[in-house]
C-alpha cells in the first residue's frame, strides 16, 4: 500500500528557511512529487523526484531518500505569497494515479 | 490557451437530483483523471482513464461515473446527490512522466 505522512500545519517568518517533511511506505513507488495549492484554487506542479538526491528549482528543492521513504520540500527566502498549502504525493504501483498526502498548509507571517 | 478546463466552476444543487461536471485538455495527454477534495483539504483518486482502461477507485460509490466522448474530454456523472458529495472536484491530465496538469476545480455543493 501508500500511506503518506506529512505535518498538518507549520509556520515561519519572510525571509525565513522551512523545511516540509514527508514521508511513505509503499511497496512499487514510482516516483514523488510536491505540490502547492493556494486557497481556492488547483494544485500546481513544484517538484518530481524519482533517484535520491536534491533537485533545486530557484527558491524551492525537494530532496528524496528511497531507502528512507523520506522526502522534503525546502523553502528559502520565504515571502508571503508562499503561504499555502504544499502536498506531498507519491505515484502508485502501477503508474497511473497520483496518491496524496493530507496536506501541509503553510503560514508564513511579516 | 488553458490546459485543463473544467465546467461549471460552482454547482449548487439539491439531494437526490443528477449531475454533470465537464473537463477537457488540450494538452495531447492519453491519461484523464478526476479528484475529490474534501472540506478537509484531502486530495482523493476517484477514477483515472486513458482510451484502454477505466481504473476506478473501489471506494467511490457507483453513483458517480466517468463518461469520455473523446480522448480530450472526461465527464463526471453523479447521480443522487448526497449531502455528503459536496466538495471540490478536481480534473486532471497526464502524459507518460509528464504530471501536474489540474483543471481549476468545480465547487460542488449539496443542499
Amino acid at each position: 500500500g501508500q500511506n503518506i505522512d506529512q505535518p498538518t500545519e507549520m509556520t515561519a517568518t519572510e525571509g525565513a528557511i522551512v523545511q516540509i517533511n514527508c514521508t511513505y511506505q509503499t511497496s512499487g513507488f514510482n516516483g514523488l512529487f510536491w505540490y502547492q495549492q493556494h486557497a481556492g484554487e488547483a494544485p500546481t506542479f513544484l517538484s518530481y523526484n524519482v533517484l535520491d538526491g536534491l533537485e533545486e528549482k530557484g527558491r524551492f528543492s525537494s530532496f528524496l531518500s528511497r531507502s528512507k521513504g523520506y522526502s522534503y520540500l525546502l523553502l528559502k527566502e520565504l515571502q508571503m505569497k508562499d503561504s499555502a498549502s504544499y502536498l506531498c504525493a507519491g505515484l502508485n504501483q502501477a503508474g497511473t494515479a497520483l496518491i496524496f498526502g493530507k496536506g501541509t498548509t503553510l503560514s508564513v507571517s511579516s | 490557451d488553458t490546459a485543463v478546463s473544467q465546467t461549471p466552476k460552482y454547482l449548487v444543487t439539491q439531494m437526490g437530483n443528477d449531475k454533470s461536471i465537464k473537463c477537457e485538455q488540450n494538452l495531447g495527454h492519453d491519461t484523464m483523471y478526476w479528484y475529490k477534495q474534501d472540506s478537509k483539504k484531502f486530495l482523493k483518486i476517484m477514477f483515472s482513464y486513458n482510451n484502454k482502461e477505466l481504473i476506478i477507485n473501489e471506494t467511490v460509490p457507483n453513483r458517480f461515473s466517468p463518461k469520455s466522448p473523446d480522448k480530450a474530454h472526461l465527464n463526471l456523472h453523479i447521480n443522487s446527490l448526497e449531502l455528503g458529495d459536496s466538495a471540490v472536484y478536481f480534473c486532471a491530465s497526464s502524459q507518460d512522466q509528464t504530471w501536474g496538469y489540474f483543471g481549476p476545480g468545480t465547487r460542488l455543493t449539496v443542499t
